[in-house]
């Protein structure tokens, strides 16, 4: 299962656009990159899924290099409620999810 | 909300005892993850059902069982409870999507308290 790494923790104020990266460098070629959200003492939401160039939703968009060694989630114009962990997890189909220590995004006024 | 419910919401039991912990796919999901989260950590894989048969496990002792019944519900059940054992448990349901991609959605998790 590839092994991601991604920063400890990031601060933002609100309406900024927030990017965080994701290094997968041993992603395999079935891999699917996926991004969770959690709030404390709940459980991880979905936030968004991709393979290979960019993906968007209403809420976030993905973007994945050629070599998909890499994967950036991008959070537009992030409020208050955006504070949270963001989890980066590779894998394909049936695979048990590897969480690392994930993101801590800290949002300021 | 994902659909997918986990009871009881906290839990306070002390070392030696046992606990059973439930959760509920959402509709349509025929596989059923569990993980375990220790404060200040990502969730930790516990192990996976997939139609009632245990479909993959991760680093846990013997003293962590689950079960899958015909309705896709699930239990975790964990004997001889230990004060590491304290954490918040969560539960995941999939379905494999058409394209083979397998998105995850999770339940609002269990706090067990180990005294």
């Amino acid at each position: 299962l590839a092994k991601t790494t991604q920063p400890i923790s990031m601060d933002s104020y609100e309406g900024q656009e927030v990017n965080i990266t994701c290094s997968h460098n041993n992603i395999a070629t079935n891999d699917y990159i996926t991004w969770y959200q959690q709030f404390p003492s709940q459980g991880p939401r979905f936030i968004i899924q991709g393979y290979k160039t960019k993906v968007t939703n209403e809420v976030a968009s993905l973007f994945i290099p050629a070599d998909r060694k890499s994967s950036t989630l991008s959070l537009p114009r992030v409020s208050l409620s955006d504070t949270a962990v963001y989890y980066c997890l590779v894998g394909y189909n049936t695979d048990k999810l590897i969480f690392g220590t994930g993101t801590r995004l800290q949002v300021f006024p | 909300e994902t659909g997918v419910t986990q009871s009881p919401t906290h839990l306070i039991k002390t070392r030696g005892q046992q606990v059973t912990l439930r959760c509920s796919s959402q509709s349509g999901h025929n596989t059923v993850s569990w993980y375990q989260q220790a404060l200040g950590q990502g969730p930790q894989f516990i192990f996976q059902y997939y139609r009632e048969e245990e479909n993959g496990r991760g680093n846990f002792p013997p003293r962590f069982s689950g079960l899958q019944f015909p309705n896709y519900s699930s239990e975790l059940n964990v004997n001889a409870l230990e004060l590491d054992d304290s954490a918040l448990y969560l539960c995941a349901s999939s379905l494999v999507g058409q394209d083979g991609t397998d998105t995850q959605y999770f339940g609002p998790g269990t706090r067990l308290t180990v005294l």
